[in-house]
């Protein structure tokens, strides 16, 4: 069973308008963590935010938030006011522990965000 | 301060050959990490590395082999190379207590 799922493959958004980008998560652990990375057509990876599972707010990091619905098992990540730079393929992941002092991350399969002029 | 660096940026290689994909961190990080990224599969796990001197495998370790030679550096070696390994590999590391990773630039590897 995927662990971690982003069931939007592509979305547009026009250009100053807000977009949110879907990921749910299957966990039983109860401390956990979050993660939202940015990979434009360049390559790289690039961290956008984090959240983790005992946070009472949600993350927030200049244009992006993530929305934290706990009990959904939900951390939507939402941009406001697009860029034409937004453009890009956009990754959840989740923090779990492995067995003792081990954590590793488990990504979504990604959604490809495009932001029209 | 590099970060994490990756060496070779591309490689092709002939089915059968072997190579070994370098890493090196110089943030003092624990943990290391590599993953394979391939269309529509996201990034999935080849093997991590929590501390010096232990490897784990993670979700698609078969054909690959790693090393953890000392806090600094991970490699990851193809001993017998496939298709099916026509990739692109990244390395990254991470720190307590929010264990983010910290990608490299990535390998692009192409198995003929």
């Amino acid at each position: 069973a995927q662990k971690i799922t982003q069931t939007q493959p592509g979305m547009f958004v026009q250009e100053k308008e807000a977009v949110t980008l879907d990921c749910t998560y299957d966990t039983s652990d109860q401390s956990y963590g979050l993660f939202w990375y940015k990979q434009p057509s360049s390559g790289e990876m690039i961290f956008l935010i984090y959240q983790g599972s005992y946070d009472e707010q949600n993350a927030t990091e200049g244009r992006y938030s993530l929305n934290f619905q706990k009990a959904r098992k939900s951390a939507n990540l939402v941009i406001s006011a697009s860029q034409l730079g937004d453009s890009a393929m956009y990754f959840c992941a989740m923090r779990e522990n492995s067995g003792g002092s081990n954590y590793k991350l488990t990504f979504g399969k990604g959604t490809l965000l495009t932001v029209n002029p | 301060n590099a970060g994490v660096t990756q060496t070779p940026k591309f490689q092709v290689l002939k089915t059968g050959q072997s190579m070994t994909l370098q890493c090196a961190q110089d943030m003092n990080h624990n943990s290391m990490y590599w993953y394979r990224q391939d269309p529509g599969m996201g990034l999935r796990l080849i093997y991590y590395s929590a501390s010096e001197g232990t490897t784990d495998k993670g979700e698609v370790p078969n054909g690959y082999n790693v090393s953890r030679l000392n806090k600094r550096e991970f490699s990851l070696r193809l001993e017998s190379a496939a298709p099916s390994q026509t990739s692109v590999y990244f390395c990254a590391s991470s720190v307590w207590p929010t264990y983010e990773q910290y990608f490299g630039p990535g390998t692009r590897l192409t198995v003929t």
